[in-house]
């Protein structure tokens, strides 16, 4: 059974850098039928996706966001990461981290991590 | 633009059946969607993939209470016997190569 699990610092100061990593288990994170995504829920609204990677490295962003993002790819680890810059109060949210696969055709979400609370406050 | 639009809420009866709106933009009419479920201080759960067709792929241990059906460019969740633990958000989303969009989310409250 796929499992994904987020983690990420819990408090993040305004204008700083937002670091997030996503441990995949149960499945390779090098499976080549799946992308790897990140989505966000500020609280009590609804979900944004923010971006999804390849084993590759070939990502797609979100346009909103793409001028902040980066993410990554750590195959030895099985885990992907999320770093988010120049962060204000508007990028506190839950960020979750799920699987979706890589025939758009497909492209839809299938499994989802439980989510962590990332505040930006100073 | 590819967008989907959702009612924010609805209600039922327990035991009683509610039928959920995702509605495709024009010239979007033909695309597939997913139905996510988010109970309430958890994470999302897919509960299917809804082809134009009306044909659906289910997550894992879904019930059957749980079924999906379109027309034209309107997706619809129906949930049958309403039990307290579907009181929940439940989110449409859509895809294109690239990019992925969520709906606003439905508020289902179980009278």
């Amino acid at each position: 059974q796929l499992q994904v699990q987020e983690a990420g610092p819990g408090l993040v100061k305004p204008s700083e850098t937002l670091s997030l990593t996503c441990t995949v288990s149960g499945d390779s994170i090098s499976n080549t039928l799946y992308f790897w995504g990140w989505i966000r829920q500020p609280p009590g609204k609804g979900l944004e996706w923010i971006a999804s990677i390849f084993y590759s490295g070939r990502t797609y962003y979100n346009p909103s966001l793409r001028s902040r993002l980066t993410m990554s790819v750590d195959t030895s680890r099985n885990q992907f990461s999320l770093k988010l810059s120049s962060v204000t109060a508007a990028d506190t949210a839950a960020y979750y981290c799920a699987r979706h696969s890589s025939n758009w055709t497909q492209g839809y979400f299938d499994y989802w991590g439980q989510g962590t609370l990332v505040t930006v406050s100073s | 633009q590819l967008v989907v639009t959702q009612s924010p809420s609805a209600s039922a009866s327990l035991g009683a059946s509610v039928k959920l709106t995702c509605t495709l933009s024009s010239g979007h009419s033909t695309y597939a969607i997913a139905w996510h479920q988010q109970q309430p201080e958890k994470g999302p759960r897919y509960l299917m993939k809804l082809n134009s067709d009306g044909s659906h792929i289910k997550g894992d241990g879904i019930p059957d209470r749980f079924s999906g059906s379109s027309s034209g460019a309107e997706r619809y969740l129906t949930i049958s016997s309403l039990q307290s633990e579907d009181e929940a958000d439940y989110y449409c989303q859509t895809w294109g190569t690239g990019i992925q969009v969520f709906g606003a989310g439905t508020k289902v409250t179980v009278l």
